[in-house]
């Protein structure tokens, strides 16, 4: 079956401009993590969803990033006035939210400010 | 404070060459542990979930142990095509934050033919 979506696969954008990155979780599936995976380094949690609930936000790093989850489905990330110290890969993974099951994966944006 | 930790931070094998990769753990409640693989340009793949200590788990040249306070994933003969960022996380019985999920800096393996 699909897998997680993550669009775009890489954004180019100029300091100070906002951008948006979208994850399409696997249908089905309440729970709903980003992650930051600077270049050799590991993943440093964002935000999580968990189906109704107020989200876990205790790991977005500034006021400028902010994210929300539609419907319970399509997740938008959303950083405003971008720095270059934001230039990373960013990964959306979905899981069935039981306490047991694995998170799945997208492919991840490769965000590059310049 | 819960921490996982991933040792070495890179290893080097010849083809052929088994060896094990050992992630450590102290946090309260542990719910599971799971290990996952990550090629360049990729989300990490699931490999496998492990619940409790004395539990195995095999895949192929991977095999997956759990005992109270760290897990091992053996490799045995690897091939090059084994070459990747393995990861393992814990998840943990409270409330906390990062959504019960504490992830390690994983393991580069790298292995020539």
């Amino acid at each position: 079956g699909a897998g997680v979506s993550q669009s775009p696969s890489n954004k180019v954008t100029e300091k100070g401009k906002d951008v948006e990155l979208r994850c399409d979780p696997i249908s089905g599936h309440t729970a709903l993590y980003w992650y930051r995976q600077s270049l050799g380094q590991g993943l440093e949690f964002l935000i999580y969803f968990q189906g109704n609930s107020a989200p876990d936000k205790s790991g977005l790093p500034s006021d400028r990033f902010s994210a929300e989850r539609t419907g319970g489905s399509v997740s938008t990330l959303t950083i405003q006035r971008t720095q270059q110290e934001d230039s990373a890969v960013y990964l959306c993974a979905s899981s069935l939210g039981d306490g047991n099951s694995p998170l799945h994966f997208g492919n991840g944006t490769r965000l590059t400010v310049t | 404070e819960d921490q996982v930790t991933q040792s070495p931070e890179a290893l080097r094998l010849q083809e052929g060459e088994s060896s094990s990769l050992n992630c450590s753990y102290t946090v309260s409640g542990l719910r599971g542990l799971f290990w996952y693989r990550q090629d360049p340009g990729k989300g990490p793949e699931f490999l496998f979930t492990l619940y409790s200590a004395g539990e195995e788990k095999e895949k192929e040249r991977l095999k997956a142990t759990l005992t109270k306070k760290e897990s091992f994933l053996h490799i045995t003969a690897p091939k090059p095509e084994d070459s990747a960022t393995y990861l393992c996380a814990v998840h943990v019985d409270y409330g906390g934050s990062q959504g019960n999920l504490i992830f390690g800096k994983g393991t580069k393996l790298s292995v020539k033919p």
